[in-house]
């Protein structure tokens, strides 16, 4: 089977930075993904990680360790559009499965 | 110029009844899928489609079937409606299977359908 684990809320100030954790275990591995839903509207894809190490993009950046089963989404010069949930989503090693953790609400403060 | 669109945006019907969901996408995207979201916000694959090759979730009821009449349609019918059924339903869509390496899907805006 497959468990994902994330906060379910968490807050941050304007300007900050902030860190999601994700924790997995899968029955096998082929990629991780942070998705990005604001309320009401569809995920939107930020970042994928297959191989250890850490992925920047902008002000976004993805984290991965397989050994620890273990991935955090860090977000850079928070502004109030980054109010969303972020979703961790984890591919098998078939790649026939792809199975979302259950979301981190983010609220940015002023 | 809208990438994935379904239709309707929202779907209120009785228990019992049958309905269908449509998606299309315009990416020229090979392989399609719908997601479950329900009211805890998990979301849940339910279909991966792409090149007549059907992936099914095991955990869905045969009341739901995906039907593709071609590369860029992918609608979802679901039978004998039930209070569960009740939720957003996103239709996504790839270029290249699931197990593609580098797997970005877009996401169309949801259907939310309410069971009643």
């Amino acid at each position: 089977g497959q468990n994902i684990d994330q906060p379910t809320e968490m807050t941050a100030t304007e300007g900050a930075i902030v860190q999601i954790n994700c924790t997995y275990q899968t029955s096998g591995f082929n990629g991780l993904f942070w998705y990005q839903q604001h309320a009401g509207e569809a995920p939107t894809f930020l970042s994928y990680n297959v191989l250890d190490g850490l992925e920047e993009k902008g002000r976004f950046s993805s984290f991965l360790s397989r050994s620890k089963g273990y991935s955090y989404l860090l977000l850079k010069e928070l502004q109030m559009k980054d109010s969303a949930s972020y979703l961790c989503a984890v591919r098998d090693n078939y790649g026939q499965n792809f199975v979302f953790g259950p979301g981190t609400r983010l609220s940015v403060l002023p | 110029d809208t990438a994935v669109s379904q239709t309707p945006k929202y779907l209120v019907t009785q228990m019992g009844n049958d309905k269908s969901i449509k998606c299309e996408q315009n990416l020229g995207h090979d392989t399609m899928y719908w997601y479950k979201q329900d009211s805890k916000k998990f979301l849940k694959i339910m279909f991966s489609y792409n090149n007549k090759e059907l992936i099914i979730n095991e955990t869905v009821p045969n009341r739901f079937s995906p039907k593709s009449p071609d590369k860029a349609h992918l609608n979802l019918h679901i039978n004998s409606l039930e209070l569960g059924d009740s939720a957003v339903y996103f239709c996504a869509s790839s270029q290249g299977r699931l197990s593609r390496s580098y797997n970005e899907q877009f996401f169309g805006p949801g259907t939310r359908l309410t069971v009643l």
